[in-house]
């Protein structure tokens, strides 16, 4: 149980173009879902928080115009990378949470995405 | 806010001996620590966690202690295998709150 599933793996897109990833809790329902940035040898980067049904919670320094998150239902959240720039080339990692008191996560396998 | 530190960044050992990674948290309020393993270009995955009203856990070759009082918590894995080397997140969280803050990281080189 408690799988996440992320699509695409990897993608490439042109600078200036939007790149939407998806990420889906498969077995159990997420009233919360987060999303993080990873940098080459580096630890998750928070980038903002998912609740169903609501606005995203954006951590301090990220561009909530850039990355536009949805939560439309227990087992879905989308980031949407719009514009995209060489610079925002990364890893994106999802994760989901139980609904529980302890704040236990299960990650997606990650998205690799190139802007060239 | 809560802060994390982690150590070593780097850990090597040779096969079948035992690894210890260790963590110190800031805030005495956190009341959840996991771990994660994270394999070159995939996902965290999830290995072992501990609530605060325990101070050990162990599953396997694998287990945590936590000291709530020096608010520091270890992994150790032991009689370690090549599949151990990977980069190992610890992480704390306290009770209703919904974020995770995770340490630098760990990255274990099993030496056959």
């Amino acid at each position: 149980g408690a799988v996440v599933s992320q699509h695409p793996s990897r993608v490439i897109c042109k600078s200036g173009t939007s790149v939407k990833i998806e990420c889906r809790s498969l077995d159990f329902q997420a009233t919360t879902m987060f999303w993080y940035r990873q940098f080459p040898k580096q630890s998750l980067m928070l980038m903002a928080t998912s609740n169903e049904g609501s606005k995203a919670t954006y951590e301090q320094g990220v561009e909530k115009d850039k990355f536009l998150i949805n939560h439309a239902s227990l087992t879905l959240s989308t980031l949407t990378v719009t514009s995209a720039h060489p610079e925002d080339s990364s890893f994106y990692i999802c994760s989901a949470r139980f609904s529980r008191p302890y704040n236990e996560q299960f990650f997606g396998p990650g998205t690799r995405l190139t802007v060239l | 806010g809560e802060n994390v530190e982690q150590h070593p960044s780097t850990l090597s050992v040779q096969e079948g001996d035992s690894a210890v990674i260790k963590c110190t948290y800031s805030d005495s309020a956190s009341n959840y620590f996991p771990w994660y393993k994270q394999e070159l270009g995939k996902g965290p995955q999830l290995i072992i966690d501990i609530r605060s009203n325990v101070g050990e856990k162990k599953d396997q070759r694998i287990a945590v202690t936590l000291n709530k009082t020096a608010k520091h918590f270890s992994l150790h894995i032991t009689e370690t295998q090549p599949e151990d080397s990977a980069v190992y997140f610890c992480a704390a969280s306290i009770q209703g709150a919904q974020k995770l803050v995770f340490g630098q990281g760990t990255r274990l080189t099993i030496n056959p």
